[in-house]
């Protein structure tokens, strides 16, 4: 069976410091590979989604990158993290049929002070 | 741009009634569209995928409808346990860009009262 991880489950990080979160997803082999943001009080926004090694797309303008370095990692990263980028970051997997489910890991909760 | 929204936003019923959450779309040209129950703090678990082809999923006490001409699903919980409490989310694939990226509505916070 399919199991997706995310690490570090919570993170506390001050203004201006770089971060690193990490996806892995297990048991399936050329996912569609999602990063969101779930803010307080805002609903859940995609930041990036991949469909392969090295293949992103971003959303929206900021100052969150993401990576594929192999077929089942992805990772969220920021050189200098700004107040707010504190929220709650779901990483997601989805087979490649149009109709597959998408499956999310349990998450990490990130407060930038 | 596809809109979802999902009413109402909260809702406290006491345990062993039965209940609907609604949600609609905007646009009725999706491939499927999916319920997640979210615990706080925690990920969300996919409870049921309705192909754009059926009108109706089960899962236990759990039943969602889809009426894609409408642009309107939705989960019906029967005989409510206050283990159901929770934020009940639907969401469905972008038509156009973001690799059937899922685009969410804001939930319906359920409180189920002992």
């Amino acid at each position: 069976s399919q199991t997706i991880h995310q690490w570090p489950a919570t993170l506390v990080q001050p203004v201006g410091s770089p971060l690193s979160l990490e996806c892995t997803v297990e048991g399936t082999s050329n996912p569609n590979l999602y990063w969101y943001r779930q803010a307080a009080g805002r609903g859940l926004q995609l930041l990036f989604y991949s469909v392969g090694i090295g293949q992103i797309s971003s959303e929206v303008p900021q100052n969150l990158s993401a990576s594929r370095p192999q077929d089942r990692q992805f990772i969220l990263s920021s050189k200098k993290l700004l107040l707010s980028d504190s929220g709650f970051y779901l990483c997601a997997w989805r087979g490649t049929s149009d109709h597959n489910e998408q499956f999310f890991g349990p998450g990490t909760r990130l407060t930038v002070l | 741009k596809q809109e979802v929204t999902q009413i109402p936003a909260a809702l406290s019923v006491p345990e062993g009634e039965n209940l609907v959450l609604n949600c609609s779309f905007t646009d009725s040209a999706i491939y499927n569209l999916q319920w997640f129950r979210q615990d706080p703090g925690k990920g969300l678990t996919s409870l049921l995928l309705i192909q754009s082809s059926q009108r109706e999923q089960t899962s236990g006490r759990l039943n969602a409808s889809l009426d894609k001409s409408s642009g309107r699903s939705t989960l019906y919980i029967a005989a409510s346990q206050p283990g159901d409490s929770a934020t009940y989310l639907c969401a469905v694939p972008r038509s156009a860009t973001g690799r059937r990226a899922l685009t969410f509505g804001s939930g319906t916070r359920l409180q189920v009262q002992p």
